[in-house]
């Protein structure tokens, strides 16, 4: 079956940086296109960043983009989210999410991992 | 970007009985080329990831109930349960894919009555 398993998530002081990590089986990681997606404190779901099966190319939300890189190893079946100059606001539980497809820009996310939390403070 | 509004926030309903959550996008969210509407719902219950309930617009996930069923087209989609259950309880997102970046609705709550 699916598994997604995140990990890296932890305290950190404003401007600083983390590393998730989220390792991946039951599946063919390398056909797939790969979602972060965050859930903050009382608020809903916020899509983070996707990058396509083959690591061609990736999309940011506005709220990331300059300070998070999504990137993949298809080798070691892991998805990762570098994220540089944290703020307060990006604080929340972050999940890896499969996608339904490999190509295009970002569908519906068919599987979803237990998610690890990020707290940035101030 | 494409806003995407659930309504109402928060619902009770009755156990047996109906409940329709409402989403509407700011845009259309019709793919003309497939003929499909880019609309996905989900399900999430506390201390849980969100699982995966409908996709394109009406398409309901492998092992997901029949009392669950989704609807419309173009900016107005619903998803209705239509006899609801305890295990129901949870908050529902919509979530467009027509275009990058992805947005989900704010979400709306179920409870029971």
């Amino acid at each position: 079956q699916v598994q997604l398993v995140e990990s890296g998530g932890g305290v950190v002081q404003s401007g600083g940086s983390l590393r998730l990590s989220c390792v991946a089986s039951g599946f063919t990681f390398s056909s797939y296109g790969m979602h972060w997606v965050r859930l903050a404190p009382g608020k809903g779901l916020e899509w983070v960043a996707f990058r396509r099966y083959d690591a061609s190319n990736e999309y940011y939300a506005d709220s990331v983009k300059g300070r998070f890189t999504i990137s993949r190893d298809n080798s070691k079946d892991t998805l990762y989210l570098q994220m540089n100059s944290l703020r307060p606001e990006d604080t929340g539980v972050y999940y890896c999410a499969k996608d339904h497809f490999g190509a295009g820009s970002g569908s519906y996310l068919e599987y979803w991992g237990q998610g690890t939390l990020v707290t940035v403070s101030s | 970007d494409i806003v995407m509004t659930q309504s109402p926030d928060s619902l009770a309903v009755s156990l047996g009985e109906r409940a329709a959550i409402n989403c509407k996008s700011s845009q259309s969210v019709l793919d003309s080329s497939k003929n499909k509407n880019c609309l996905a719902w989900y399900q999430q219950k506390p201390g849980q990831p969100p699982k995966l309930v409908m996709y394109w617009a009406s398409s309901r996930e492998s092992g997901v109930p029949d009392r669950f069923s989704g609807s419309g087209s173009g900016t107005d989609f619903t998803l209705t349960i239509s006899s609801l259950q305890a295990e129901d309880v949870a908050v529902y997102y919509c979530q467009q894919y027509y275009n990058t970046p992805l947005t989900f609705g704010g979400g709306t709550k179920v409870e029971i009555k």
